[in-house]
């Protein structure tokens, strides 16, 4: 089945303690993409990657680190975790190196992140 | 400053009714326009989009009509199903200057609840 896969879907952890969450997809997508999801401001963009070894900062960027080594993979990491970063993370991705109309965005179906 | 604008956090319409939900933006410049539909604890999924040189995409139930001069996209649902209750997010591409990849905007979202 076509998907965009993303681990853990729950994740409760403590300021400071590192984390990653994987995204992994098996569609063959070059463009691949990291959003949060917060209440009263929709998705916004973290990072995204036009392709293996293409990285770009998305609107919210900040406390954020991501890596794409592999076409498939596109892991998020949080080097230093602070509560503001508590919020429902999703990976999505696109066949074409940037979404367009024909093809739109794919969305694995999110990670709830709690920092405490 | 939110380039795409849901006003109405929350709808609430009778099934078999029209249900209509509302995007302004403020970008004359976007190519084209896209719904995304989010049930809890799922990812957003492509809906419909509609080109900016087009007034009116029509696909089952669903219809988005496009009005460039007040920069309004509606999305209407006809009949309204049980199913239909969800998050509806309106979304436009914005190309940064320096990347050639767009990035997708997303609107802050419409929680469409579906009565019996």
């Amino acid at each position: 089945e076509a998907q965009v896969t993303q681990n853990p879907r729950y994740l409760i952890t403590v300021t400071g303690k590192k984390l990653t969450v994987t995204c992994s997809q098996n569609m063959n997508h070059e463009y691949m993409s990291w959003y949060r999801q917060d209440p009263g401001l929709g998705l916004r963009q973290i990072y995204y990657s036009m392709n293996v070894e293409v990285t770009d900062k998305g609107d919210v960027p900040e406390g954020y680190k991501v890596s794409r080594k592999e076409k498939r993979n596109f892991p998020l990491i949080l080097e230093s975790p602070s509560p503001n970063q508590t919020s429902l993370y999703f990976c999505a991705s696109s066949l074409t190196a940037g979404p367009t109309l024909n093809s739109p965005l794919h969305f694995g179906n999110g990670t709830r992140l709690t920092v405490t | 400053d939110q380039q795409v604008k849901q006003n109405s956090p929350s709808l609430s319409v009778q099934e078999g009714r029209i249900s209509i939900l509302n995007c302004d933006y403020t970008n004359s410049m976007f190519d084209y326009f896209l719904w995304y539909k989010k049930y809890p604890a799922e990812g957003p999924t492509f809906l419909i989009s509609i080109s900016s040189i087009k007034d009116k995409n029509e696909d089952g139930r669903f219809t988005v009509f496009l009005n460039k001069s007040a920069k309004h996209l509606s999305l209407h649902i006809v009949p309204s199903q049980p199913g239909d209750s969800a998050v509806y997010f309106c979304a436009a591409p914005l190309k940064p200057g320096y990347s050639s990849a767009s990035k997708i905007i997303f609107g802050s979202g419409t929680r469409l609840s579906i009565r019996p």
